[in-house]
């Protein structure tokens, strides 16, 4: 039983192109929720999805930031023309439906904006 | 935005030794989470609480959900080498009306081996 997948591990990105990151979630849970964690930093909430659905983008900056959590496939969160203080470690979690407060991370993803 | 205010920021452990921490709001909470982060990994959960005044233990690790709902506390008994990592607080509350999953981490404990 695969835990969280995240990919990429790393990726290295220069200010104005785009960056794509990956998660699919436990087998058996259909909450996905992505956070974003600083150097030195705690982690910071950022969207929350269920499958086709947004639920709570209240940590998701404004702009160039969007998340989606597709019927099949999964869960991409997009940055559009980063900038250097993008760069942070992207960290997906998954839940079931029930208990739902209890959620598995991923490994990351290490995204550094040159 | 909502804090969780986690101490001590760091400490230095010898084999052995008892290890405290904890983690204060200004917020209730209606759950609190200990999480531990290795290098390079994601956060593991270590204890989950639910109830104030919960006291729950897992191995060595013991944490208590504190009575006003706005504190709790971890630790960790007789510690051993692996134990090294950061250790994460983290609330889902009640009163700032965060989604489920909208969880508020503390900064973290750096927990290492004394030199």
């Amino acid at each position: 039983n695969a835990g969280v997948m995240q990919n990429p591990r790393h990726l290295v990105r220069r200010r104005g192109q785009e960056a794509r990151l990956r998660c699919s979630p436990m087998k058996g849970h259909s909450h996905v929720y992505w956070y974003r964690q600083l150097p030195e930093e705690g982690l910071k909430f950022m969207v929350y999805l269920q499958k086709e659905n947004i639920i709570d983008e209240s940590g998701m900056p404004k702009e160039r930031f969007s998340a989606e959590f597709p019927k099949e496939g999964p869960s991409i969160l997009r940055i559009q023309q980063v900038v250097r203080g993008d760069s942070a470690a992207y960290f997906c979690a998954s839940s079931p439906p029930v208990g739902a407060n209890v959620l598995t991370f991923g490994a990351g993803s290490r995204l550094t904006v040159l | 935005g909502q804090q969780l205010n986690q101490s001590p920021q760091s400490m230095f452990i010898q084999e052995g030794e008892d290890v405290s921490m904890n983690c204060t709001s200004s917020s209730i909470f209606n759950t609190w989470l200990w999480y531990k982060q290795d290098p390079g990994e994601g956060p593991v959960l270590l204890i989950a609480l639910y109830k104030a005044g919960e006291l729950t233990s897992n191995g060595r690790l013991t944490a208590q959900f504190g009575i006003t709902r706005k504190d709790s506390f971890l630790n960790i008994s007789a510690s051993i080498p692996s134990d090294v990592g950061i250790y994460f607080c983290a609330g889902q509350g009640s009163d700032y009306g965060g989604s489920q999953g909208n969880l508020i981490f503390g900064k973290g404990t750096k927990l290492s081996v004394k030199p």
